[in-house]
This record gives structure tokens, C-alpha cells and sequence, in this order.
């Protein structure tokens, strides 16, 4: 799987949009990429994935770059439950289901 | 909504002692993954199972780590004897499985094991 690289920490105040970067440089053909955050003392939870196109669901919107090098994950209206840590995940297509590999994350902090 | 159960919550051991966590994963869902999770650092798998078969022990530490899934429903992961650096979250994840690997893991709560 292609290695990720995101900002360790980020601040947003609360009701103003939260764009998270990951930047994917090494990401092939047939790679997608995903979305986790895990809220602390649980377990990760999914947000979204795309493989080229942007993608939007009821929590966030996900914007590739054409090159598909880069990628900005966006909550349009952040709240303090959005507090966590954000995992960009680029995850090949091998046909079967397959583990994630995670990094460090971005640690978001939503601020009154 | 269907949820990965995970038990215990939070366990306590002393080193050298038989500790075993127990995951029951969405109904139906093929695929189950046991992570670890270091304090700081992101989830890192530990075995995968595809109904009752192994798929991916690799990174499973054989000599004190073991993990069985009998009739391919729920599991459990066993460490003996405890040491001090197993101290970390333990994962539960499951999957329907089986499809273009784009199929979303769901996580159970995690069982925080603290090693004294």
C-alpha cells in the first residue's frame, strides 16, 4: 500500500469547515483511498473512501486531486464531537478483503 | 445498527499471566481482524480470518500470541504469558469480505490491556 503523510495536529473552531490533508505521492492505478477517525478510547470509525472522482456522504466530503496525488478530506461544519484523530489510508485493490495500514493520523482538535 | 462486540472493556494482568479478549463480530461479515494499538501510534493488524481460516498471521507474535476462530463467527485472541510491552488497545474489526477490496471495516470498542 501506498505510504501517507498528513499533519499531526490541526485546529478548527466549531461551525467553520475542517479540511484535513493527506498527501499520497506513490498512489497507483488501482488504489483507493480512505477515511477513518477514531474518537478517543474507541475504535476506529469509517468516513469515506474514492479512487478518483470527489465523493460527499452525510459526514464529510472527500476531494482527490486530478493527479490523484493528494487528497483533502472535508467536514463542512465541524462540531466538538468531530474531535479525534483523522487516519488517511491508501489501500490497494488485491480482490479480496485486506487489512488497513494505518500511520499516525492528524490529530483534530474542534474549539468552542 | 449492527455493532462488533468486544469483552472485556479494560483488563488488568501481571506479567506471565494468561490473559484472552473475545470479539463477536457483525452477523453475517466473513472477514475478522484483531489490531493492536500502541499508545500514540495508529492500529497495526495482528491476524486476519476469512470464516474460520487464517489469512494473514504474519505480524502475530506465535510464541505468546494465539488466536482461533472456530466456527468462523466469533473469536478470541489469547496472550501467554503477558509481558509488559503488550500493554496496548486490542482491535476487533470485521467485514462482509470477499469483495475489490473496498469493503468498509467496522471496529468493535477495543479491550485496553494494561500489564503490571
Amino acid at each position: 500500500d501506498a505510504k501517507t503523510t498528513q499533519p499531526p495536529s490541526m485546529d478548527c473552531a466549531e461551525g467553520r469547515a475542517a479540511n484535513l490533508p493527506c498527501n499520497h505521492s506513490t498512489i497507483s492505478g488501482n488504489e483507493y483511498v480512505y477515511w477513518y477517525r477514531q474518537i478517543h478510547s474507541q475504535g476506529p470509525q469509517y468516513i469515506i473512501h474514492g479512487l478518483k472522482n470527489n465523493e460527499t456522504n452525510e459526514m464529510a466530503s472527500l476531494i482527490i486531486t486530478e493527479d490523484r496525488k493528494s487528497s483533502t478530506l472535508i467536514l463542512p461544519h465541524a462540531t466538538l464531537r468531530d474531535t479525534a484523530v483523522y487516519y488517511c489510508i491508501v489501500r490497494v485493490n488485491t480482490g479480496t478483503a485486506s487489512k488497513l495500514t494505518f500511520g499516525t493520523g492528524t490529530r483534530l482538535q474542534v474549539t468552542l | 445498527e449492527a455493532e462488533v462486540a468486544q469483552s472485556p472493556r479494560y483488563k488488568i494482568t501481571e506479567k506471565s499471566q494468561a490473559v484472552a479478549f473475545w470479539c463477536d463480530p457483525i452477523s453475517g461479515h466473513a472477514t475478522l481482524y484483531w489490531y493492536r494499538q500502541i499508545l500514540g501510534q495508529g492500529p497495526e493488524l495482528l491476524v486476519q480470518f476469512q470464516d474460520e481460516s487464517v489469512v494473514d498471521d504474519s505480524q502475530l507474535p506465535k510464541d505468546r500470541f494465539s488466536a482461533e476462530r472456530l466456527k468462523g463467527v466469533d473469536s478470541t485472541l489469547k496472550i501467554q504469558p503477558a509481558e509488559l510491552g503488550d500493554s496496548a488497545m486490542y482491535l476487533c474489526a470485521s467485514t462482509p469480505g470477499g469483495s475489490w477490496g473496498t469493503d468498509t471495516q467496522y471496529f468493535g470498542p477495543g479491550t485496553r490491556l494494561t500489564v503490571l
